[in-house]
């Protein structure tokens, strides 16, 4: 499998501020990560797929202008959430795509992910 | 549009008494089921991938079984480390997640 870290792995800010998250792929080259949004006690909801080189695609519902996503090199994608308000607190959590086989779909690997707190 | 249902929602069990977790589905076109188990506050952790109906797969106490509708996780005699939430999620251009089962195991 893949190995993804993530950083920070928690971090709390102010109302207004703009926060960015690191998701990085340590073991192979990454053409596309895709990042989460889990709300407490709910599911993994699809915010966007990100592919280097490229622009992000993201989810219906999702602001492309309130979450930037940036993937500069097949190691990293970057997820800035700017000018964060409460209601964008949430676990942040990125992952990989790798391997698939007999034409399926590759299996994700995720990684830790990053609890943001908005006061 | 692609929809996953996973039952039940939360499930206890005591230590070694064994049980199944149900996820159905509905996609056009299966291009994988995936297991994942998930630890509060951490990030899913991979367990299975399948890909086509009558496929099994196993990992220690976990036995993940698909049909060309639903998909089973056996657990077999678990242990209190085996609490977890598992999600079940199908696979096309994007994984779509299930609600998930939380599992609670008491020695």
């Amino acid at each position: 499998g893949a190995v993804v870290s993530q950083h920070p792995s928690w971090v709390i800010c102010k109302s207004g501020t703009s926060v960015k998250i690191e998701c990085r792929s340590l073991d192979f080259q990454a053409t596309t990560m895709f990042w989460y949004r889990q709300f407490p006690k709910q599911s993994l909801m699809l915010m966007a797929t990100s592919n280097e080189g490229s622009k992000a695609t993201y989810e219906q519902g999702v602001e492309k202008d309130k979450f930037l996503i940036n993937h500069a090199s097949l190691t990293l994608s970057t997820l800035t959430v700017t000018s964060a308000h409460p209601e964008d607190s949430s676990f942040y959590i990125c992952s990989v795509s790798y391997g698939g086989a007999r034409g399926g779909s590759d299996t994700q690997y995720f990684g830790p992910g990053t609890r943001l707190t908005v006061l | 549009e692609d929809q996953v249902t996973q039952s039940p929602e939360a499930l206890r069990l005591q230590e070694g008494e064994s049980s199944s977790l149900n996820c159905s589905y509905t996609v056009s076109g299966l291009r994988g089921l995936f297991w994942y188990r998930q630890d509060p506050g951490k990030g899913p952790e991979f367990l299975f991938t399948l890909y086509s109906a009558g496929e099994e797969k196993e990992k220690e106490r976990l036995k993940a079984t698909l049909t060309k509708k639903e998909s089973f996780l056996h657990i077999t005699a678990p242990k209190p480390e085996d609490s977890a939430t598992y999600l079940c999620a199908v696979g096309g251009n994007k994984l779509v997640f299930g609600a998930g089962t939380i599992l609670r195991v008491k020695s």
